[in-house]
């Protein structure tokens, strides 16, 4: 069975704090991928990342980060000197044989 | 840019009324889909669609149907709504030939059904 989870409902910060989101997944298949999206309030889910199961180097994108590591099944993610604009809902999902399994969602408020 | 588009951001419908949302994608994306999004619950599919006149039944399709008469577009039918159909509703679309699948959603339609 396939499952992500992500067991933080949501998390508040003060502007420039360091943040970092959880996921942890669950499948038995060796090739999958991994991916994480924003929900802003204004609704739509925006892609952030795309990693695949045979890629385990962290990623750094300005101030986000990924890191992912096969031994734990985990792909957290970093925000670093968070910023209001970074208040959104964000999901993490598995993706394999033409599905995808989303986490329930890690909603991030930051505070200025 | 891909661009996918809903028919509206907000919809206001009573019980038993027969329901309408439009999704329309730019990228001539084969793949589409319906999720419904609700607190907790993260998003589920619906119903998916892999070219035209296809479709697919997700997790939950029960209280839904689909259609999809041309490429660019994939309607999410209520036949007749009910109270427990309130959420929000999200349509994505993808590349057949994209291995790893990325999605592109729509900005979503909160549906309250009174």
């Amino acid at each position: 069975a396939q499952k992500v989870t992500q067991a933080q409902t949501e998390i508040s910060v003060v502007e420039k704090e360091d943040v970092t989101l959880d996921c942890v997944y669950e499948t038995r298949d060796t090739t999958y991928y991994l991916f994480w999206y924003k929900q802003p309030p204004s609704g739509e889910l925006v892609f952030l990342i795309r990693r695949n199961s045979f890629d385990e180097q962290n990623e750094i994108s300005g101030r986000y980060s990924w890191n992912f590591q096969k031994s734990t099944s985990s792909f957290n993610f970093t925000i670093t000197a968070s910023q209001v604009v970074d208040s959104a809902v964000y999901f993490c999902a598995l993706y394999n044989f033409n599905k995808f399994y989303f986490g329930s969602g890690t909603k991030l408020n930051v505070k200025p | 840019d891909v661009k996918v588009t809903q028919s509206s951001r907000y919809l206001v419908k009573r019980t038993g009324e027969k329901v309408f949302l439009e999704c329309v994608q730019d990228m001539d994306h084969e793949n589409m889909f319906w999720y419904r999004q609700d607190p907790g619950l993260g998003l589920r599919l619906i119903y998916f669609s892999y070219d035209v006149k296809m479709k697919e039944k997700g997790d939950i399709p029960e209280g839904y149907s689909v259609s999809r008469e041309k490429k660019e577009r994939f309607s999410l039918i209520l036949e007749s709504a009910s109270t427990n159909q309130t959420s929000m509703y999200l349509c994505a679309s993808s590349l057949s030939q994209n291995p790893e699948g990325t999605q592109y959603f729509g900005p979503g339609t909160r549906l309250l059904v009174l």
